[in-house]
């Protein structure tokens, strides 16, 4: 238990389907990210919010919309994806977003197929 | 392009000691972090390096060398729960984090 909670943790949905996923921390973290895991590939940092404004969006395809209504709530919309979206999506809060030891604490992430 | 390198897979002996490489081309250095990944669960930290040296946490220990842009983490006393996967990532000028594919270890009786 990392403080860190995703749901779901498994979705299934078709290419024109709309969900959302949910990520809350009960750090009381500043920072919070959404990455994206594929199957021997490195993380990648798909969104990054700073005190609920949104510092980095890394080039993700606007199939993705991240939403933090809050510093313990961040929610990534989902819609009209594609099968190579299928991957593992993974939340993390950091206590600041920047500085020397800032270590992120990861949520245990929601496993998304695509058909 | 900035790069993270680590070997795919390792396999190791229960009780022995196994060390996990990671070098790494980045624009900058502002530390290096290791974390473990269990499948199907949460990176988890592990290490932090920003100076050259040594960094101990019970059976774990991380070493960095800055000119040489390595690090590798060192795991003694094997146990089976060791088995998992073990990501290098790199904060460059940016602090931005730059990972590895990570290495998954696989540990035998």
């Amino acid at each position: 238990e990392t403080g860190v909670t995703q749901t779901p943790r498994h979705l299934v949905m078709g290419m024109t389907n709309k969900k959302s996923l949910k990520c809350e921390q009960h750090l009381g973290h500043n920072a919070m990210y959404w990455y994206k895991q594929s199957a021997k590939k490195p993380l990648e940092l798909m969104f990054v919010y700073n005190f609920k404004e949104q510092t980095e969006n890394n080039s993700v395809p606007s199939r993705f919309s991240p939403e933090c209504p809050n510093s313990s709530h961040l929610f990534l919309h989902l819609h009209t994806l594609q099968p190579e979206d299928s991957a593992l999506y993974l939340c993390a809060s950091s206590p600041r977003l920047a500085g020397d030891q800032e270590t992120q604490y990861f949520g245990p992430g929601t496993r998304l197929l695509v058909l | 392009g900035q790069n993270i390198d680590q070997p795919t897979e390792m396999t190791a002996t229960e009780g022995a000691i196994v060390q996990i490489n990671c070098t790494y081309q980045t624009s900058g250095f502002n530390g290096l972090f290791w974390y473990q990944q269990h499948a199907g669960e949460a990176p988890t930290f592990l290490s932090y390096n920003v100076l050259d040296g040594l960094e101990e946490k019970g059976r774990f220990s991380s070493v960095l060398s800055r000119s040489k842009g390595y690090s590798y983490l060192l795991l003694k006393e094997l146990q089976m729960k060791d088995s998992a996967s073990y990501l290098c990532a790199v904060r460059d000028s940016n602090y931005q984090l730059i990972w590895g594919a990570g290495t998954k270890l696989i540990i035998k009786p």
